[in-house]
């Protein structure tokens, strides 16, 4: 069970939209539809914001979406904001009612 | 609205075990929606996921830390608790506990495996 692979930094001008990759095998992302992505801001705890691929909870915005293609889930966040600046991590179940998270992914807003 | 904390000591010894508890509030641990689980965060890197406890009373662990690691309910205390046993300097990390949860769809439900809410952490750090 190997950590999800997130590109480790990304950025983007307010306004802009930025995505952030996710790849894993077909043992977790591409088995099966349950990717979920967290934001964490520093010193606090993560923040849930997507489920099972493409879905968001209540109380997030919809700047924030969601997609699978194959091994490899993204998150995209629109008309980005300087409150957006964090660190993304991803994270898949893994069969046998385990989940694997990512590496983590910092993004910069310029 | 359900909220969680983590306790334990801060600093624990090498080859000693690791204890912690998660204190629920807001709702029954023993709620059939709720499921647990346990993630760490090693100072500066990322997350990894422990093990999740699932409302059957059944564990799931990471293949990487299985042999030492038990997660259990005491659900007359509202408790989670966690033990890592022989611990090494690379289990210093900040430990979190969150709801596992999951999907409910026209009948059907997904496996737990999204975490929310979290606790806010609470850091261990294993030191001589």
């Amino acid at each position: 069970q190997s950590a999800l692979t997130q590109p480790r930094s990304v950025s983007g001008s307010p306004g802009q939209s930025v995505t952030i990759s996710c790849t894993g095998t077909a043992s977790d992302v591409g088995g099966y539809n349950y990717v979920s992505w967290y934001q964490q801001h520093p010193g606090k705890a993560p923040k849930f914001m997507i489920y099972d691929v493409s879905k968001r909870p209540s109380g997030v915005p919809d700047r924030f979406s969601g997609s699978k293609s194959g091994n490899t889930a993204s998150l995209t966040i629109s008309g980005l904001q300087a409150e957006d600046e964090a660190d993304y991590y991803c994270c898949s179940y893994a069969g046998r009612y385990s989940v694997v998270f990512g590496g983590g992914t910092k993004l910069t807003v310029l | 609205q359900l909220q969680l904390q983590e306790s334990g000591p801060g600093l624990v010894k090498p080859s000693e075990t690791l204890s912690l508890t998660c204190s629920v509030s807001g709702d029954s641990i023993s709620s059939r929606t709720h499921h647990w689980g346990w993630i760490r965060q090693p100072p500066g890197k990322g997350l990894e996921w422990i093990g999740s406890i699932f409302h059957s009373g059944s564990t799931s662990y990471n293949p990487s830390l299985k042999s030492r690691v038990t997660i259990y309910v005491d659900t007359s205390k509202n408790l989670i608790s966690l033990k890592l046993s022989s611990v090494i300097a690379a289990d210093t990390a900040l430990y979190y506990c969150a709801r596992c949860g999951q999907t409910y769809y026209y009948g059907s439900q997904t496996p737990p495996n999204w975490f929310d809410p979290w606790g806010q952490g609470t850091l261990v750090i294993v030191s001589s």
